[in-house]
C-alpha cells in the first residue's frame, strides 16, 4: 500500500483482556518499528524487526507485551491480561533497510496509530 | 544504554519569534539523526534528517538543525515561527546495530 496501515484506529477493552494491534507496513520495507506514545511520556521503543534478524524486543515493557512478523511483512502486537497503565497510542512505522548511505535509510513512515483504552 | 534526550517539553512563542529545541543522544561512533513532527490530528512526519557531510542540514517549513558531534547535539531551530508550527516535535537517533530511539518530545504552542 501507499503508507503503514494500522488497525484498529481504536480500543476500549476491559482489564484483564488480550488485545491484538496489526500493523501493514510499505511493501518492501524491511524494517518494522512499534512504539508507545503516552501523554508526556513521547515515543517509548517497544520491539525492532529487520528483516529475517532476530527481533530486537529490549523495549518491550512485560512478558504480557509480545509481537510478531510474519513473512516479512505484517506484525501483530498482543498484549495479553491488558492493565489500566496499557492504555496508549501504539503506533507502527516502517523503513528501508539500515544502510547508511542510502537516502530512504532509517526514514521512518509511521501509522496512524492505534489508540487503546483499558477500563 | 543509548538514549535521547529532549529538555524542553513545552516551548511557547510568539509568531515571528526565533525558535531553538535542545537534542542530545547519547550514541557513540556514527549516528543518524532525526526530527519528526506531528502537528495536531496527524501521523509523525520527518521534519529532516542528518546522515554525513555538512553539520548544518534543512528540513522542510524552513527549519534547519546542526549537529555537533562534540555536544553530542542536534538542535533544531527556525528564525521566525508561524502559529502553523504549533506541533509536537520529536528527536530521534540511530546507530548501526542499534535501533531508532526517540527523545520524549517537545511541544510547541505558537500565540498568534
Amino acid at each position: 500500500g501507499a503508507g503503514v496501515s494500522q488497525s484498529p484506529s481504536n480500543k476500549v477493552t476491559e482489564k484483564g483482556k488480550d488485545v491484538e494491534l496489526r500493523c501493514d507496513p510499505i511493501s518492501g520495507h524491511t524494517a518494522l518499528y512499534w512504539y508507545r506514545q503516552s501523554l508526556g511520556q513521547g515515543l517509548e521503543f517497544l520491539i525492532y524487526f529487520q528483516g529475517n534478524s532476530a527481533p530486537d524486543k529490549s523495549g518491550l515493557p512485560s512478558d504480557r507485551f509480545s509481537a510478531e512478523r510474519t513473512g516479512g511483512s505484517v506484525s501483530t502486537l498482543t498484549i495479553q491480561r491488558t492493565q489500566q497503565e496499557d492504555s496508549a497510542v501504539y503506533l507502527c512505522a516502517s523503513s528501508q533497510p539500515p544502510r547508511r548511505e542510502t537516502s530512504g535509510a532509517n526514514v521512518l513512515t509511521f501509522g496512524a496509530g492505534s489508540r487503546l483504552t483499558v477500563l | 544504554a543509548q538514549s535521547v534526550s529532549q529538555h524542553n517539553h513545552h516551548v511557547i512563542l510568539s509568531e515571528a519569534a526565533s525558535l531553538e529545541l535542545g537534542c542530545n543522544y547519547s550514541y557513540g561512533g556514527t549516528v543518524n539523526l532525526f526530527w519528526y513532527v506531528q502537528y495536531p490530528g496527524q501521523h509523525l512526519q520527518l521534519l529532516l534528517k542528518y546522515f554525513s557531510g555538512d553539520p548544518l542540514v534543512k528540513g522542510i517549513k524552513g527549519f534547519e538543525a546542526e549537529f555537533i558531534k562534540s555536544k553530542f547535539s542536534f538542535n533544531l531551530r527556525k528564525p521566525s515561527v508561524q502559529w502553523s508550527d504549533t506541533a509536537e516535535y520529536f528527536c530521534a537517533a540511530y546507530s548501526s546495530a542499534s535501533k531508532i530511539i526517540f527523545g520524549s518530545g517537545t511541544r510547541l504552542s505558537i500565540r498568534p
